[in-house]
C-alpha cells in the first residue's frame, strides 16, 4: 500500500499562503494524490486531486514533483476559516478504497 | 439541499442496544461508504456498497450490518453496543467506485454509555 507522510501541525498568518507538503514515495503510476480537508466537528471536505500534472481549483493547488514522490497542496490567501486537518491520500484506483493518515492540523493565526 | 444526509446527527444509547443509522445521497452516485472515527481523529473505512452490491468490509465485527436498499440508501445497523462503538460515523458516496472524488455526510455522534 502506498503511504503518505505529512508533518502533524503547522501554522499559517492570516492572509499568507499555506503550503502544506506530502511525501508519497511508494505511489505507483495509476494511484492519484487527493486532497481533502476536516474542519472540526464536520465531514471531510474535497478540495483537489491529480495525477501528474498541477492543478488549480477555486480552493487551492497542487503541485505534483515530476517524479510524483511528493506533493504540496497551495492554500493562496489563507483565512481563519481554512484552520483544520488537511489529509493528503493517495487514492487507489482498484476499489474505491480512500485511506486516511493522521494529516496535518492547520492553524491559521490573525 | 445536502447532498448526504445521515440520521440521527446525535445518538445516546445503552450497551446491549441495537441501533441503526440512516445515510442518503442525492447526488446519483453508485457507490456509498461508511467510515468510523474515533477518539483519536484516525478515519477508517468500514464498508463499501456499489449499486447495492458490498464490495469493501473492512475486517468489521459482524454486529455491524450495512444495508443497501437501493443505491441511494445506505444505512447502518449495530447489534449489542458496546462501549468501544463510541464514534462518529461518516457516510460517503462517490460516482463510481475508483477514481473520483468522495463526498462525505456530516457525520452521526454515537455515544455508547
Amino acid at each position: 500500500d502506498a503511504k503518505t507522510t505529512q508533518p502533524t501541525s503547522m501554522d499559517c498568518a492570516e492572509g499568507r499562503a499555506a503550503n502544506l507538503p506530502c511525501n508519497h514515495s511508494t505511489i505507483s503510476g495509476n494511484e492519484y494524490v487527493y486532497w481533502y480537508r476536516q474542519i472540526h466537528s464536520q465531514g471531510p471536505q474535497y478540495i483537489i486531486h491529480g495525477l501528474k500534472n498541477n492543478e488549480t481549483n477555486e480552493m487551492a493547488s497542487l503541485i505534483i514533483t515530476e517524479d510524483r514522490k511528493s506533493s504540496t497542496l497551495i492554500l493562496p490567501h489563507a483565512t481563519l476559516r481554512d484552520t483544520a486537518v488537511y489529509y493528503c491520500i493517495v487514492f487507489y484506483n482498484q476499489g474505491g478504497k480512500l485511506i486516511f493518515g493522521q494529516g496535518t492540523e492547520l492553524s491559521v493565526k490573525p | 439541499d445536502t447532498a448526504v444526509s445521515q440520521t440521527p446527527k446525535y445518538l445516546v444509547t445503552q450497551m446491549g442496544n441495537d441501533k441503526s443509522i440512516k445515510c442518503e445521497q442525492n447526488l446519483g452516485h453508485d457507490t456509498m461508504y461508511w467510515y468510523k472515527q474515533d477518539s483519536k481523529k484516525f478515519l477508517k473505512i468500514m464498508f463499501s456498497y456499489n449499486n447495492k452490491e458490498l464490495i469493501i468490509n473492512e475486517t468489521v465485527p459482524n454486529r455491524f450490518s450495512p444495508k443497501s436498499p437501493d443505491k441511494a440508501h445506505l444505512n447502518l445497523h449495530i447489534n449489542s453496543l458496546e462501549l468501544g462503538d463510541s464514534a462518529v460515523y461518516f457516510c460517503a458516496s462517490s460516482p463510481v467506485a475508483a477514481g473520483n472524488t468522495i463526498y462525505f455526510g456530516e457525520g452521526s455522534w454515537l455515544t455508547v454509555v
